[in-house]
């Protein structure tokens, strides 16, 4: 089944523990997102990814770092977590710029 | 990047047709409009994308004017579980840079 996995679905951590929220699609797609969507401000981009070894910031990328080592996997680092990531994120990924976009399910994330 | 207006929210009743006007008037050439859905807790679902003119599949239609300043959503004959909210969103097609809105939340009533 085609689909874009994120782990875990749910965490909570403390300030400045760092952290990785894994990102892994199925569908060969080139072109991979980054988003945190918070109440009242609908979806923001943070980091996209074009190709292996090609990423680029969007829209709120600080305090934010990404790789593309392989093209399934495109992993969101926090290096040193804050309450204002208190958020749900997503990843999701497309075969190119025309193309859908597919989702993944959502990560949680609570920062104390 | 074009960024896009779209009304907060819209009441509806179940069997009506329903649509949804996205304002995007710095929208480039290059540029495409796409229509995702999204329930809550889940990620957006994508419904249509076009360029110009009428655009149409099995569950709505997409109608954009000759300057491409606007577009609208049109969902025939909505259902209860339409319930979501719908964002409109422009595109560059050279690149994967995104804005989403901050959506329109479409309620549907018996």
């Amino acid at each position: 089944e085609a689909q874009v996995t994120q782990n875990p679905r749910y965490l909570i951590t403390v300030t400045g523990k760092k952290l990785t929220v894994t990102c892994s699609q199925n569908m060969n797609h080139e072109y991979m997102s980054w988003y945190r969507q918070d109440p009242g401000l609908g979806l923001r981009q943070i980091y996209y990814s074009m190709n292996v070894e090609v990423t680029d910031k969007g829209d709120v990328p600080e305090g934010y770092k990404v790789s593309r080592k392989e093209k399934r996997n495109f992993p969101l680092i926090l290096e040193s977590p804050s309450p204002n990531q208190t958020s749900l994120y997503f990843c999701a990924s497309r075969l190119n710029p025309t193309d859908t976009q597919y989702f993944g399910p959502g990560t949680r994330l609570t920062v104390l | 990047l074009a960024k896009t207006t779209q009304p907060i929210s819209m009441d509806s009743y179940e069997g009506q047709e329903v649509n949804i006007t996205c304002s995007h008037n710095n929208i480039a050439t290059n540029d495409y409009i796409t229509w995702y859905q999204q329930f809550p807790s889940q990620g957006p679902r994508f419904i249509i994308q076009g360029y110009k003119t009428k655009v149409t599949n099995e569950v709505a239609s997409l109608f954009i004017p000759a300057d491409r300043k606007s577009s609208t959503l049109s969902l025939p004959r909505v259902s209860l579980s339409d319930t979501a909210v719908y964002y409109c969103l422009v595109g560059d097609i050279r690149d994967d840079k995104i804005i989403f809105g901050k959506g329109t939340r479409l309620h549907i009533l018996p």
